[in-house]
């Protein structure tokens, strides 16, 4: 079956630095791919869509520029946390979508001190 | 605003009990519906699903759900629920079903615990 590779799954950084978090389709191509942020005991909040070759699309309320995304190929995005602060720290899960479905990675912890 | 709700938060059950947990949506036009479930500490993974057809869609591990287009409704139903069962469940919603490559958006979701 599909399958979605996210790394790192758990990532600890200081504060000001920058984070760079990878989502890989395994054995399908992904021309979309979407990023999401779950807080502890809460839903997965979609961030973005990731279009290969193009700008990504930012839902309302997420900084663009603090959030880099890039769709470089078919099988890889990247979501970049730039200048990481404690209240960056949360559960970033991506997902790739073929059709009829979507397949999720496995997340990646991101804890900022 | 379009959305998706998941009214139960917590739900707490017996094994062996009936689970029926809601998700009702504010998209006017054809949906394409899911339920996942997280297992702590592990990624989401696919219950079911609804493009079109059978209204009553069944999936793994003995969950099936029932699409009330007149209600809005999704419903996650299992008429036996062990404790294996416990888990996260989220409801989803792809309000754009003509393209398989548009975002799809979560309810809130229900943490189930089933007391052995």
């Amino acid at each position: 079956g599909a399958v979605v590779s996210q790394h790192p799954s758990r990532v600890i950084c200081k504060s000001g630095t920058s984070v760079k978090i990878e989502c890989r389709s395994l054995d399908f191509q992904a021309t979309t791919m979407f990023w999401y942020r779950q807080f502890p005991k809460q839903s997965l909040m979609l961030m973005a869509t990731s279009n290969e070759g193009s700008k990504a699309t930012y839902e309302q309320g997420v900084e663009k520029d603090k959030f880099l995304i890039n769709h470089a190929s078919l099988t890889l995005s990247t979501l970049t946390v730039t200048s990481a602060h404690p209240e960056d720290s949360s559960f970033y899960i991506c997902s790739a979508t073929r059709t009829g479905g979507y397949t999720f990675g496995s997340g990646t912890r991101l804890t900022v001190v | 605003a379009q959305s998706v709700s998941q009214h139960n938060h917590h739900v707490i059950l017996s094994e062996a009990a009936s689970l029926e947990l809601g998700c009702n949506y504010s998209y006017g036009g054809t949906v394409n519906l899911f339920w996942y479930v997280q297992y702590p500490g592990q990624h989401l993974q696919l219950l079911l699903k609804y493009f079109s057809g059978d209204p009553l869609v069944k999936g793994i591990k003995g969950f099936e759900a029932e699409f009330i287009k007149s209600k809005f409704s999704f419903n996650l139903r299992k008429p036996s629920v062990q404790w294996s069962d416990t888990a996260e469940y989220f409801c989803a919603v792809n309000a754009n079903p003509m393209d398989s490559s548009y975002k799809l958006i979560f309810g809130s979701g229900t943490r189930l615990l089933v007391r052995p």
